[in-house]
């Protein structure tokens, strides 16, 4: 059972252009979080979402960032017109269902660098 | 959630037992105590959880005050490959999902 796949695992961005981050969860997991995680800091949480919805986005910036989970295919988090400070390492956790922290598995991470 | 409070850093020889602390003086009654671990920058893994008793699993043990206000994550024989941060991380389960608030972590290295 393969488990979070995310990619691509790195990611260079000039300033301006967009980011595009995917994540495909587990087997049978239809539940999705987006962290992400600035050097030397720990994992901050972005945005929640279940298939074709948004849960919880209170962590996700207000302009540029957005996330989507189709009821097919991977769920993308997409940066616009990157800028220096969104060089992170961005991370997709899944679960099999709401509640239960001890239930999210996370993907490898995918470490974006804007230059 | 509540918030917590564990050390920056510590070591620990190879062979011997990992004792980290975390304290969560203002935790709920409805709040787990949560343990992950993040190695070199790969994804966090989950290790334990508990809410008022102690806990072991096939990784750690879980030692949890009768108050709950702090707890202790115990590796019983750390080796090289338990090097890495630990985050101790206090939620409540609830319908709406269970997004987890990492902190700083406690940066264990374990020495030969």
């Amino acid at each position: 059972n393969a488990g979070v796949m995310q990619n691509p695992r790195h990611l260079v961005r000039r300033r301006g252009q967009e980011a595009r981050l995917r994540c495909s969860p587990m087997k049978g997991h239809s539940h999705v979080y987006w962290y992400r995680q600035l050097p030397e800091e720990g994992l901050k949480f972005m945005v929640y979402l279940q298939k074709e919805n948004i849960i919880d986005e209170s962590g996700m910036p207000k302009e540029r960032f957005s996330a989507e989970f189709p009821k097919e295919g991977p769920s993308i988090l997409r940066i616009q017109q990157v800028v220096r400070g969104d060089s992170a390492a961005y991370f997709c956790a899944s679960s099999p269902r709401s509640g239960g922290a001890h239930e999210q598995y996370f993907g490898p991470g995918t470490r974006l660098t804007v230059t | 959630d509540a918030k917590t409070t564990q050390p920056t850093s510590m070591d620990c020889a190879e062979g011997r037992a990992a004792n980290l602390p975390c304290n969560h003086s203002t935790i709920s009654g409805n709040e787990y105590v949560y343990w992950y671990r993040q190695i070199h920058s790969q994804g966090p893994q989950y290790i334990i959880h508990g809410l008022k008793n102690n806990e072991t699993n096939e990784m750690a043990s879980l030692i949890i005050t009768e108050d709950r206000k702090s707890s202790t994550l115990i590796l019983p024989h750390a080796t090289l490959r338990d090097t890495a941060v630990y985050y101790c991380i206090v939620s409540a389960l609830n319908n709406a999902g269970n997004m987890l608030t990492f902190g700083g972590g406690t940066r264990l290295m374990v020495k030969p």
